[in-house]
């Protein structure tokens, strides 16, 4: 149980191009969903955190025109990175948890995104 | 003080020994505890929840908790080279965030 489903895997795109991933739970109601970005041998960093319904909250430096995300129902939550540069080059990794309790987070398997 | 935190390691322990992961955390984050792996290019995957005082085993893995020293660890044993991974502590409080520790490296040498 609490698979989370991210796509697409790996994106390479041109500079300027904007970059839809999506983020799915299959098998449980995620009433909250977070949206992290993990450069090469750091921590993850925590971009936002969005309830079903509701506007994102995005964490400190974290532009919300540049990071578009949509959390449009229990299962399904999309982070849209617009004109992408290539500083914006990173590992996106989405999570989703239930509101049950005191529920984990069950990550997605990540987007590697590379912009040239 | 930060909320959750780790010793970056690198651990290195020798095939089928115990590796001992530790944790320590704020006041903010004192409700639930996680320990996660992430693999290197991977995302973290769940391995262990624990929420009260004690120990939870789950096969080669057991989570200590002891919430009067805010402490919170992972023993792993018989470790094997494919535990070789960064183990993430996890923690949350009242609020919708858990807050990742920066993970330890830990690598078992065959």
């Amino acid at each position: 149980g609490a698979v989370v489903s991210q796509h697409p895997s790996r994106v390479i795109c041109k500079s300027g191009t904007s970059v839809k991933i999506e983020c799915r739970s299959l098998d449980f109601q995620a009433t909250t969903m977070f949206w992290y970005r993990q450069f090469p041998k750091q921590s993850l960093m925590l971009m936002a955190t969005s309830n079903e319904g509701s506007k994102a909250t995005y964490e400190q430096g974290v532009e919300k025109d540049k990071f578009l995300i949509n959390h449009a129902s229990l299962t399904l939550s999309t982070l849209t990175v617009t004109s992408a540069h290539p500083e914006d080059s990173s590992f996106y990794i989405c999570s989703a948890r239930t509101g049950k309790g005191d529920q984990p987070q069950h990550f997605g398997d990540g987007t590697r995104l590379s912009i040239l | 003080q930060k909320e959750v935190e780790q010793n970056s390691g690198p651990l290195s322990v020798p095939e089928g020994a115990i590796a001992s992961l530790n944790c320590t955390y704020s006041d903010r984050v004192s409700q639930s505890f996680f320990w996660y792996r992430q693999y290197s290019g991977k995302s973290p995957e769940l391995i262990m929840s624990i929420y009260s005082n004690g120990d939870k085993e789950d096969g080669r893995f057991t989570a200590q908790l002891n919430k009067a020293s805010q402490y919170v660890s992972l023993l792993i044993r018989d470790s094997q080279p494919s535990d070789s991974a960064t183990y993430l502590c996890a923690a949350k409080g009242g609020g919708f965030k858990t807050i990742f520790g920066a993970g330890t490296r830990l690598f078992v040498k065959a």
